[in-house]
């Protein structure tokens, strides 16, 4: 199994363009998400999915969005890129995001975004 | 605002001293989960501990949480330098259904 695979490792973006960070996994996951990490502030939560066709907000997601058509993808869209958005990105999954069966989370190896 | 708050932020130790890190969280939480990460890496699950649990082993590390307290520790019994990383104390809750991450300590091991 690959695990957590995403899409690029690094990336210089200008302000006002729009990309997409690739996220994928072949564990068969149900609980998918996206965390972006800022010096000195931990991991904060962009958005998240429980399933296929299911997505919500996290803690910080204006100037993001997300969509989950398949099990295996969570891409994580910039709409148009701001210099605050300069930060490392990850993607999560895990079995399952209910209370009773919450597991660990499996995170991709980060992608490093600059936005000048 | 950060539900886990770790302390201390960076800890120095020599290989084979024992290094401790606490967690402080602010409201009720259904488990409590430690990671490590490495230098330029991705996070690394290392335990989870229940809120009906007060302490948990898994090798080297040692996880209490106290509840009433509203913290836990991790204790990294007989360092190595491989230990060096920074670690995190992330706190679930059903409502929501979501992961809530503290800041982190580093962890230095000098051989």
């Amino acid at each position: 199994n690959a695990g957590v695979t995403q899409t690029p490792k690094f990336q210089v973006l200008k302000t006002g363009q729009s990309m997409t960070l690739q996220c994928a996994q072949d564990m068969n996951h149900e609980y998918m998400s996206w965390y972006r990490q800022d010096p000195g502030m931990g991991l904060r939560l962009i958005h998240y999915s429980v399933g296929a066709g299911i997505t919500d907000q996290g803690e910080v997601p204006n100037g993001y969005n997300v969509s989950r058509s398949t099990t295996e993808d969570f891409p994580l869209r910039l709409l148009s890129a701001a210099p605050s958005q300069t930060s490392v990105y990850f993607c999560a999954s895990s079995y399952s995001g209910l209370a009773e069966t919450y597991n660990e989370q499996f995170f991709g190896p980060g992608t490093r975004l600059t936005v000048l | 605002s950060q539900q886990g708050e770790e302390d201390p932020q960076a800890l120095s130790i020599q290989e084979g001293e024992n290094a401790t890190m606490n967690c402080s969280y602010k409201t009720s939480i259904n488990n409590l989960q430690w990671y490590r990460q490495n230098s330029g890496r991705g996070l690394v699950h290392l335990i989870l501990i229940r809120s009906n649990e007060r302490e948990k082993h898994s090798g080297r590390l040692r996880v209490t949480l106290d509840t009433s307290k509203k913290s836990s520790s991790l204790l990294i019994t007989a360092s190595r330098a491989a230990d060096t990383a920074s670690y995190f104390c992330a706190t679930y809750k059903a409502a929501g259904n979501k992961l809530t991450f503290g800041g982190g300590t580093r962890v230095l091991v000098k051989p």
